[in-house]
């Protein structure tokens, strides 16, 4: 079946470092990518979606884009704040509206 | 706003018993999905249904059963619970052609 990769399981920066979050995926077809977003005590929030190949999802500073060629969907942001910090999911929609999850990566910010 | 609502937030049950996870949304919303959270796993799908007396199987279905009685309703049950279910679950829904999930805020179960 489908998956998708996260190997980093935590990240620690400082503020105003440069994010990088490696994701890649494992499919027969062009999905839905997505990356997802949980703070501390809820449910994970949709940050970002790329529905198109070689296309670039941006939302609130964060930028993904979706290479078909290497499967990767890594998510960066140029500048991140003690706010960003949460656990970050790679997301991929295999079909018929069924979801897989990456392991999820952990940012912490030190301010 | 969408909303999805869970209850209960905690329950603490022992090997062997019945439990019952209620999920509701009023986002009238297609899709319901029943996760489980655990770490170095991220989320993992238990069951989903796409309205109301369907259900598909996810990914870790073992020892699940699950019931959606309305559109805004999905149910998950644990009829012979185990240490092993110990977990968070999360309950989402979507709509087709917008492919965002929203999710409650999540049930922790623990299994003695």
């Amino acid at each position: 079946g489908d998956s998708v990769t996260q190997m980093q399981g935590q990240v620690t920066l400082s503020e105003d470092d440069f994010l990088f979050i490696n994701c890649t995926y494992s499919t027969t077809w062009y999905p839905t990518l997505f990356w997802y977003v949980q703070y501390p005590g809820e449910g994970p929030q949709l940050l970002l979606k790329v529905t198109t190949a070689n296309n670039k999802g941006i939302s609130r500073g964060f930028e993904a884009t979706y290479d078909k060629g290497t499967t990767s969907f890594h998510l960066q942001k140029a500048s991140v704040q003690e706010s960003d910090s949460a656990v970050y999911y790679c997301v991929l929609e295999e079909g018929n509206y069924k979801y897989v999850f990456g392991a999820g990566t952990r940012l912490k910010v030190i301010a | 706003e969408a909303a999805v609502t869970q209850s209960p937030r905690n329950k603490v049950t022992v090997t062997g018993g019945n439990v019952t996870l209620s999920c509701r949304q009023t986002n009238s919303h297609n899709y319901m999905y029943w996760y489980r959270q655990d770490t170095g796993h991220g989320l993992r799908l238990i069951h989903y249904s796409y309205g109301a007396g369907n259900l598909q199987i996810g990914d870790v279905p073992d020892g699940y059963k699950a019931t959606r009685t309305t559109q805004e309703d999905f149910f998950l049950l644990l009829e012979l619970a185990s240490p092993s279910q110990t977990s968070l679950y999360f309950c989402a829904s979507s709509d087709a052609y917008v492919y965002e999930q929203y999710f409650g805020p999540g049930t922790r179960l623990t299994v003695l």
